[in-house]
């Protein structure tokens, strides 16, 4: 079954750190990746995604992702992150003709 | 801009009484989905349908929970009777099949 594996539960980081969330997942076939964000209070948007191409996917906010099909991974990364980048973020996965399945989510937890 | 609307936003109930939440999809979407997230059990994907048809409901407590989509633009999740603890922030998302997900504001519940 398709599952999905964010190694982190919760980062804490001082602002102008860098940030790389992992996320990993299990299914073999073509695959569609996402990750959102929650910031507080708030509802998931989507931040950034990876259908096909280049897989060096670029996202709002200064946040991209790399795509390694030989790691069965999709991580996320900023090079300085900010305040108001606090906020959970979650992966998913969609195999072609199913439905997208979530991470846990990770706790981005940015002091100021 | 289109964007999942959801109602109400917050609800606040008595135990016993029972609980609608009501999810307009994206207008064009074929899939819409149904969440719950809260702090001890994360986000949980309740149910989902396909061109209005049930696909799985499996995430859902069955003998009080129920979802339906009586048409293309309405879908609702019922609570009867309603537990404190189904207190949480209930989200509907759509999409086409395979594609991203938009996220509603949730339903944020209450059970006293």
């Amino acid at each position: 079954a398709q599952s999905v594996s964010q190694h982190n539960h919760h980062v804490i980081l001082s602002e102008a750190a860098s940030l790389e969330l992992g996320c990993n997942y299990s299914y073999g076939g073509t695959v569609n990746l996402f990750w959102y964000v929650q910031y507080p209070g708030q509802h998931l948007q989507l931040l950034l995604k990876y259908f096909s191409g280049d897989p060096l996917v670029k996202g709002i906010k200064g946040f991209e992702a790399e795509f390694i099909k030989s790691k069965f991974s999709f991580n996320l990364r900023k090079p300085s992150v900010q305040w108001s980048d606090t906020a959970e973020y979650f992966c998913a996965v969609n195999a072609q003709g199913n439905d997208m399945r979530f991470g846990a989510g990770t706790r981005l937890t940015v002091k100021p | 801009d289109a964007r999942v609307t959801q109602t109400p936003r917050h609800k606040v109930t008595e135990m016993g009484q029972e609980v609608t939440m009501r999810c307009q999809p994206i207008l064009g979407h074929n899939t819409v989905f149904w969440y719950r997230q809260t702090m001890m059990q994360g986000l949980e994907l309740l149910a989902y349908f396909r061109n209005r048809a049930p696909l799985d409901d499996s995430g859902m407590p069955k003998d009080r929970f129920s979802a339906e989509m009586p048409d293309a633009t309405l879908a609702t999740l019922k609570i009867q009777p309603s537990e404190p603890r189904d207190s949480a922030v209930y989200f509907c998302a759509s999409g086409m099949q395979g594609w991203t997900q938009y996220f509603g504001p949730g339903t944020r519940l209450t059970v006293l």
